[in-house]
Protein backbone atom coordinates (compact mmCIF):
# COMPACT_ATOMS: atom_id res chain seq x y z
CA UNK A 1 0.00 0.00 0.00
CA UNK A 2 1.49 3.48 -1.54
CA UNK A 3 1.52 5.37 2.43
CA UNK A 4 1.64 9.09 0.45
CA UNK A 5 -0.31 9.15 -2.74
CA UNK A 6 -1.06 12.42 -5.35
CA UNK A 7 -2.82 12.29 -8.56
CA UNK A 8 -1.92 13.13 -11.39
CA UNK A 9 1.75 11.96 -11.74
CA UNK A 10 2.12 14.24 -14.93
CA UNK A 11 -0.31 17.60 -15.55
CA UNK A 12 0.11 19.70 -18.90
CA UNK A 13 -2.16 22.62 -19.41
CA UNK A 14 -2.13 26.09 -20.75
CA UNK A 15 -1.39 29.32 -19.10
CA UNK A 16 -4.12 30.94 -17.49
CA UNK A 17 -6.12 27.37 -16.68
CA UNK A 18 -7.20 26.13 -13.28
CA UNK A 19 -5.92 22.59 -11.74
CA UNK A 20 -5.64 20.57 -8.98
CA UNK A 21 -3.78 18.34 -7.59
CA UNK A 22 -4.66 15.99 -4.85
CA UNK A 23 -2.70 14.33 -2.03
CA UNK A 24 -3.81 11.34 0.22
CA UNK A 25 -1.74 9.88 3.03
CA UNK A 26 -2.91 6.28 5.04
CA UNK A 27 -0.22 6.50 7.88
CA UNK A 28 -2.37 8.50 10.12
CA UNK A 29 -0.53 11.20 10.26
CA UNK A 30 -1.47 14.89 11.47
CA UNK A 31 0.77 17.22 9.44
CA UNK A 32 0.79 17.00 5.78
CA UNK A 33 2.97 19.66 3.43
CA UNK A 34 3.20 20.54 -0.41
CA UNK A 35 6.62 21.02 -1.45
CA UNK A 36 7.59 22.83 -4.77
CA UNK A 37 10.60 21.48 -6.45
CA UNK A 38 12.18 23.74 -9.77
CA UNK A 39 14.29 22.81 -12.18
CA UNK A 40 17.33 23.22 -10.19
CA UNK A 41 16.43 20.94 -8.08
CA UNK A 42 15.42 23.37 -5.18
CA UNK A 43 12.79 21.69 -2.51
CA UNK A 44 10.99 24.62 -1.62
CA UNK A 45 7.69 24.55 1.24
CA UNK A 46 4.92 25.94 0.42
CA UNK A 47 2.48 25.10 2.66
CA UNK A 48 1.74 22.83 5.70
CA UNK A 49 -1.72 21.51 7.67
CA UNK A 50 -1.82 19.93 10.94
CA UNK A 51 -5.46 18.31 11.76
CA UNK A 52 -7.02 20.56 8.97
CA UNK A 53 -5.18 23.71 10.18
CA UNK A 54 -3.01 25.84 8.19
CA UNK A 55 0.36 26.10 10.45
CA UNK A 56 2.55 27.10 7.97
CA UNK A 57 2.18 29.45 4.69
CA UNK A 58 4.96 30.44 3.03
CA UNK A 59 5.57 33.29 0.66
CA UNK A 60 3.17 31.78 -2.48
CA UNK A 61 1.34 33.78 -4.52
CA UNK A 62 -2.57 33.69 -3.40
CA UNK A 63 -3.16 32.25 -6.49
CA UNK A 64 -2.15 29.08 -4.64
CA UNK A 65 -5.05 27.74 -2.46
CA UNK A 66 -4.48 24.66 -0.46
CA UNK A 67 -7.37 22.75 0.66
CA UNK A 68 -7.66 19.91 3.68
CA UNK A 69 -11.07 18.43 3.95
CA UNK A 70 -9.46 15.86 6.44
CA UNK A 71 -6.26 14.86 8.04
CA UNK A 72 -5.45 12.24 5.52
CA UNK A 73 -5.98 14.56 2.55
CA UNK A 74 -4.40 17.48 1.35
CA UNK A 75 -5.01 19.15 -2.06
CA UNK A 76 -3.62 22.32 -4.02
CA UNK A 77 -5.71 24.43 -6.27
CA UNK A 78 -3.94 26.63 -9.03
CA UNK A 79 -5.81 29.05 -10.55
CA UNK A 80 -4.25 31.33 -13.46
CA UNK A 81 -1.46 29.21 -14.27
CA UNK A 82 1.40 30.86 -15.53
CA UNK A 83 5.12 29.42 -16.69
CA UNK A 84 7.02 29.53 -13.64
CA UNK A 85 4.30 27.11 -12.27
CA UNK A 86 6.15 24.49 -14.18
CA UNK A 87 7.83 22.01 -11.52
CA UNK A 88 7.33 18.93 -9.53
CA UNK A 89 5.17 19.61 -6.24
CA UNK A 90 5.48 17.07 -3.51
CA UNK A 91 3.13 16.35 -1.30
CA UNK A 92 4.46 15.07 2.31
CA UNK A 93 3.16 13.84 5.48
CA UNK A 94 5.27 14.10 9.18
CA UNK A 95 5.68 11.05 11.16
CA UNK A 96 8.87 10.61 12.90
CA UNK A 97 10.37 12.02 9.58
CA UNK A 98 8.96 13.33 6.68
CA UNK A 99 7.32 11.15 3.98
CA UNK A 100 6.89 12.61 0.69
CA UNK A 101 4.75 11.51 -2.80
CA UNK A 102 5.70 10.41 -5.76
CA UNK A 103 5.49 13.96 -6.81
CA UNK A 104 3.10 15.70 -9.63
CA UNK A 105 4.90 16.99 -12.86
CA UNK A 106 3.20 20.24 -13.86
CA UNK A 107 3.79 21.10 -16.54
CA UNK A 108 2.44 25.14 -18.35
CA UNK A 109 2.64 25.76 -21.73
CA UNK B 1 14.76 33.90 6.70
CA UNK B 2 16.82 30.84 7.36
CA UNK B 3 18.88 29.20 4.36
CA UNK B 4 20.83 26.12 4.26
CA UNK B 5 23.55 25.71 1.98
CA UNK B 6 24.96 22.58 0.38
CA UNK B 7 28.69 22.25 -1.60
CA UNK B 8 29.51 21.01 -4.32
CA UNK B 9 26.41 21.40 -5.97
CA UNK B 10 27.29 18.44 -8.37
CA UNK B 11 30.15 15.82 -8.24
CA UNK B 12 30.60 13.12 -10.99
CA UNK B 13 33.04 10.34 -9.63
CA UNK B 14 34.33 6.91 -10.56
CA UNK B 15 32.55 3.70 -8.83
CA UNK B 16 35.35 3.24 -5.32
CA UNK B 17 36.04 6.70 -5.05
CA UNK B 18 34.76 8.56 -2.33
CA UNK B 19 32.09 11.27 -2.05
CA UNK B 20 31.48 14.27 0.66
CA UNK B 21 28.56 16.98 0.60
CA UNK B 22 28.49 19.62 2.87
CA UNK B 23 25.18 21.52 4.46
CA UNK B 24 25.65 24.68 6.13
CA UNK B 25 22.89 26.09 7.89
CA UNK B 26 22.28 30.14 8.74
CA UNK B 27 20.97 29.08 11.58
CA UNK B 28 21.51 26.71 14.44
CA UNK B 29 19.29 24.10 13.82
CA UNK B 30 17.87 21.99 16.73
CA UNK B 31 18.26 18.78 14.37
CA UNK B 32 19.07 17.90 10.68
CA UNK B 33 18.16 15.16 8.44
CA UNK B 34 19.11 14.21 5.53
CA UNK B 35 17.37 13.00 2.32
CA UNK B 36 18.19 10.78 -1.18
CA UNK B 37 16.02 11.50 -4.30
CA UNK B 38 16.85 9.20 -7.16
CA UNK B 39 16.22 10.56 -10.61
CA UNK B 40 13.17 10.54 -10.82
CA UNK B 41 12.00 9.49 -7.68
CA UNK B 42 10.86 11.76 -4.02
CA UNK B 43 12.77 12.38 -1.31
CA UNK B 44 13.63 9.90 1.35
CA UNK B 45 14.87 9.83 4.52
CA UNK B 46 17.98 8.69 5.33
CA UNK B 47 18.64 9.91 8.77
CA UNK B 48 18.13 12.25 11.48
CA UNK B 49 21.00 13.56 13.51
CA UNK B 50 20.30 15.97 17.15
CA UNK B 51 23.45 15.89 19.43
CA UNK B 52 26.37 18.68 18.80
CA UNK B 53 28.82 16.62 17.19
CA UNK B 54 27.09 13.14 16.92
CA UNK B 55 28.81 11.01 14.42
CA UNK B 56 26.28 7.77 12.67
CA UNK B 57 27.01 5.49 10.10
CA UNK B 58 24.75 3.32 7.83
CA UNK B 59 26.96 1.11 6.02
CA UNK B 60 28.81 2.96 3.66
CA UNK B 61 27.26 6.29 4.73
CA UNK B 62 28.58 8.79 7.96
CA UNK B 63 26.80 12.17 8.47
CA UNK B 64 28.02 14.23 11.05
CA UNK B 65 26.79 17.02 12.90
CA UNK B 66 28.79 20.05 13.59
CA UNK B 67 29.49 21.08 16.84
CA UNK B 68 27.70 24.25 16.86
CA UNK B 69 24.91 22.60 15.08
CA UNK B 70 25.32 24.92 12.00
CA UNK B 71 26.34 22.22 9.78
CA UNK B 72 26.56 18.87 8.55
CA UNK B 73 28.21 16.34 6.17
CA UNK B 74 27.97 13.19 4.23
CA UNK B 75 30.75 11.21 3.45
CA UNK B 76 30.15 8.22 1.02
CA UNK B 77 32.92 5.44 1.06
CA UNK B 78 33.81 3.58 -2.44
CA UNK B 79 30.86 4.61 -4.06
CA UNK B 80 29.05 2.32 -6.16
CA UNK B 81 26.45 2.90 -8.84
CA UNK B 82 23.55 2.85 -7.36
CA UNK B 83 24.60 5.54 -5.09
CA UNK B 84 23.56 7.84 -7.90
CA UNK B 85 20.86 10.80 -6.63
CA UNK B 86 20.20 14.28 -5.25
CA UNK B 87 21.12 14.19 -1.40
CA UNK B 88 19.52 17.01 0.56
CA UNK B 89 20.60 17.75 3.66
CA UNK B 90 17.35 19.57 6.17
CA UNK B 91 17.42 21.67 8.90
CA UNK B 92 15.33 22.42 11.72
CA UNK B 93 15.19 25.11 13.63
CA UNK B 94 14.44 25.59 17.40
CA UNK B 95 10.79 26.24 17.61
CA UNK B 96 9.66 25.24 14.58
CA UNK B 97 8.75 21.31 15.18
CA UNK B 98 6.92 20.92 11.73
CA UNK B 99 9.20 22.83 9.68
CA UNK B 100 11.85 21.90 7.58
CA UNK B 101 14.20 23.98 5.58
CA UNK B 102 15.55 21.65 2.99
CA UNK B 103 19.48 22.09 1.65
CA UNK B 104 20.60 23.21 -2.22
CA UNK B 105 21.28 19.64 -2.70
CA UNK B 106 24.24 17.96 -3.98
CA UNK B 107 23.83 15.89 -7.43
CA UNK B 108 25.98 12.55 -7.28
CA UNK B 109 26.94 10.82 -10.59
CA UNK B 110 28.45 7.57 -10.44
CA UNK B 111 30.03 5.70 -13.18
CA UNK B 112 32.17 2.40 -14.09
Amino acid sequence: DTAVSQTPKYLVTQMGNDKSIKCEQNLGHDTMYWYKQDSKKFLKIMFSYNNKELIINETVPNRFSPKSPDKAHLNLHINSLELGDSAVYFCASLGETQYFGPGTRLTVL
Amino acid sequence: GQQVMQIPQYQHVQEGEDFTTYCNSSTTLSNIQWYKQRPGGHPVFLIQLVKSGEVKKQKRLTFQFGEAKKNSSLHITATQTTDVGTYFCAGQKAGTASKLTFGTGTRLQVTL
